[in-house]
């Protein structure tokens, strides 16, 4: 089952711009996460934000949370070739400690 | 370094046959899983253990089996009843659900 979806599905912008990528969601959630995955590699934690916080920053990346709306989004201020990767959120399912994860955002970044 | 070991990184298998993935972390983490990620898709979760000798069925168990015997390892095998085995398998783990998750580099499994 999956839980987030990812919007857009892809991505592509210059070096320097912002990218923003959402993610909405189905139930109740305790916290919502942002991975990044490099393509053929793991996935590397970027961020988590609690379902009693709205917004949470960590260096060049922004994460607002709407619990209303059952929404969050990712910004990626002034964007290099780097962070060209495919985004992904997660989200806890009650108690169980399982994270759900949705499509993913594939993000192009040309130099 | 801690960390999280998947191996092989890449494994081929024929039709009929058992392979098994390992999957190591020195995190002491308690809780760890698995995921299969088919191409451009997101994560499907397979099995998770959140305790040593214990774990429980995710969306897409079918085909496939796990132990957990010892805290730092949770093998996974794909069976041969496993029809459509070939993907990228990623194992992980995290200290509480409360935390964030650390993957290995996962392993991409192709039937021959």
């Amino acid at each position: 089952s999956q839980q987030g979806e990812e919007d857009p599905q892809a991505l592509s912008i210059q070096e320097g711009e912002n990218a923003t990528m959402n993610c909405s969601y189905k139930t109740s959630i305790n916290n919502l996460q942002w991975y990044r995955q490099n393509s053929g590699r793991g996935l590397v934690h970027l961020i988590l934000i609690r379902s009693n916080e709205r917004e949470k920053h960590s260096g060049r990346l922004r994460v607002t949370l709407d619990t209303s709306k059952k929404s969050s989004s990712l910004l990626i201020t002034a964007s290099r070739a780097a962070d060209t990767a495919s985004y992904f959120c997660a989200t806890d399912a009650g108690n169980t400690g399982k994270l759900i994860f949705g499509q993913g955002t594939t993000l192009q970044v040309k130099p | 370094d801690g960390g999280i070991t998947q191996s092989p990184k890449y494994l081929f298998r024929k039709e009929g046959q058992n392979v098994t993935l390992s999957c190591e972390q020195n995190l002491n983490h308690d809780a760890m899983y698995w995921y299969r990620q088919d191409p451009g898709q997101g994560l499907r979760l397979i099995y998770y253990s959140q305790i040593v000798n214990d774990f429980q069925k995710g969306d897409i168990a079918e085909g496939y089996s796990v132990s957990r015997e010892k805290k730092e390892s949770f093998p996974l095998t794909v069976t041969s009843a496993q029809k459509n085995p070939t993907a990228f398998y990623l194992c992980a783990s995290s200290l509480t659900p409360l935390y964030g998750y650390t993957f290995g580099s996962g392993t991409r499994l192709t039937v021959v």
